[in-house]
């Protein structure tokens, strides 16, 4: 199985900045996604990124708020831009390895103060 | 649309009762199906997955899912609960390819001692 590391673990971060999550796998993916868990919440997936191509958004999603890099294959940002409170959320990569869509990073507790 | 349900927010159990979980899923053709488990404060782990052939499954921790495809059902089931077992339990479920996955919005199990 993938091991995938995110970094930073948490954040407290003030409203109106931004902040890149990075997310690292331990062997080459295909594909690699990113969700978010509001407060109390389930996840909601926001991107699909694959390395070489635009990252593909979710309905209620846009680049200029959640701008996505995904330089190779191990590899992939996400970008929380001009932070709010209502951005208070875990934020989770995941990683499709070898056709199978099942592994999770620990997550990036984000509060926007 | 696609859709995951879980019907029930909350679960009480007793510690060394038996377990299920409710799964309903809405998809054009039989999607992947998968149990994950949060404990507080951490990160998703991934129970069990269905993706063809037998229609049990069996996971880690002593889990098992089995999937109905009549009643569009993938309930997880464990014939004895644990106090660890104490936790947030999401099913999901994805079309496979650069679908990414759609959550239910989670049971919260509670362990009577």
């Amino acid at each position: 199985s993938a091991v995938i590391s995110q970094k930073p673990s948490r954040d407290i971060c003030q409203r109106g900045t931004s902040l890149t999550i990075q997310c690292q796998v331990d062997s080459q993916v295909t594909m690699m996604f990113w969700y978010r868990q509001q407060p109390g919440q389930s996840l909601t997936l926001i991107a699909t990124a694959n390395q070489g191509s635009e990252a593909t958004y979710e309905s209620g999603f846009v680049i200029d708020k959640f701008p996505i890099s995904r330089p190779n294959l191990t590899f992939s940002t996400l970008t929380v831009s001009n932070m709010s409170p209502e951005d208070s959320s875990i934020y989770l990569c995941s990683v499709e390895d070898r056709g199978q869509l099942a592994f999770f990073g620990q997550g990036t507790r984000l509060t926007v103060v | 649309a696609q859709s995951v349900t879980q019907p029930d927010i909350h679960i009480t159990v007793s510690e060394g009762a038996s377990l299920e979980l409710r799964c309903n899923y809405s998809y054009g053709a039989t999607p992947y199906l998968f149990w994950y488990v949060q404990s507080p404060g951490q990160g998703l782990q991934l129970l069990l997955k269905y993706f063809s052939g037998d229609t049990l499954v069996q996971g880690i921790k002593g889990f098992e899912a089995e999937f109905k495809r009549s009643q569009s059902s993938f309930n997880l089931r464990k014939p004895s609960v644990h106090w660890s077992d104490a936790a947030e339990y999401f099913c999901a479920a994805s079309g496979g390819g650069a679908d990414g996955l759609t959550f239910g919005k989670g049971t919260h199990l509670i362990i009577q001692p």
